[in-house]
């Protein structure tokens, strides 16, 4: 069983639309949780943390579920500049535990 | 801004070639990392290093060797290259280690391996 599992999508939603969509991960004692952003051809970069309170920035929020094992992520007012893949990642010990990644692309 | 640089974007090798990938960073970080980014797979962990001269097998280290004789510099080495491993790389650094810190891994631009 993979450590971070993820739907990979694609996601096809029209500008201003919310998308959500979640992970799993398998080991629970998991420490630390993140949403990091692939641009198509590009490295990954941190969109967010998670936190066990769930937490916003700007049209993000991001949830953690710690009993459930799956974090979330909802973008809100969708813009096309958000297509990309949603890595979800999580921090067990000293590394990090990537999942395949969730595409969504934003149309006009 | 951190900066974390790959010495190629695409690199062509033929099948039993000996292949290094050079990975730089600017902002005096302690950990390095390299991962293979393959389709549905995702990122896997090859190898990470905390320091100079120390280096720690990831989840995948078969095929692939590993030096850091510099802090700024990680290079991943693939002794006897295969048609399996044709894969995009990524280096990556963050600033500390520990168990329960959190550290933004800031990745490099990625080299897309092809081995023929």
């Amino acid at each position: 069983r993979k450590e971070v599992e993820q739907d990979p999508g694609p996601f096809n939603v029209p500008e201003g639309a919310t998308v959500a969509f979640n992970c799993t991960y398998s080991n629970s004692a998991s420490q630390s949780f993140f949403w990091y952003r692939q641009d198509c051809r590009k490295e990954p970069k941190l969109l967010m943390s998670v936190y066990s309170s769930g937490n916003e920035d700007g049209r993000f929020t991001a949830q953690l579920n710690r009993a459930s094992q799956y974090i979330s992520l909802l973008i809100r007012d969708s813009k096309l500049s958000d297509s990309a893949t949603y890595l979800c990642v999580v921090n067990n010990d000293y590394k990090l535990s990537f999942g395949a990644g969730t595409t969504v692309t934003v149309r006009a | 801004d951190v900066k974390v640089t790959q010495s190629s974007r695409y690199l062509v090798k033929r099948t039993g070639e000996k292949v290094f990938l050079e990975c730089v960073q600017d902002m005096d970080h302690e950990n390095m990392f390299w991962y293979r980014q393959d389709p549905g797979l995702g990122l896997r962990l090859i190898y990470f290093s905390y320091d100079v001269k120390m280096k720690e097998k990831g989840d995948i280290p078969e095929g692939y060797s590993v030096s850091r004789e510099k802090k700024e510099r990680f290079s991943l080495i693939l002794e006897s290259a295969s048609t399996n491993q044709t894969s995009m790389y990524l280096c990556a650094s963050s600033l500390l280690a520990g168990s329960s810190s959190y550290n933004e891994q800031f990745f490099g631009p990625g080299t897309r391996l092809t081995v023929l």
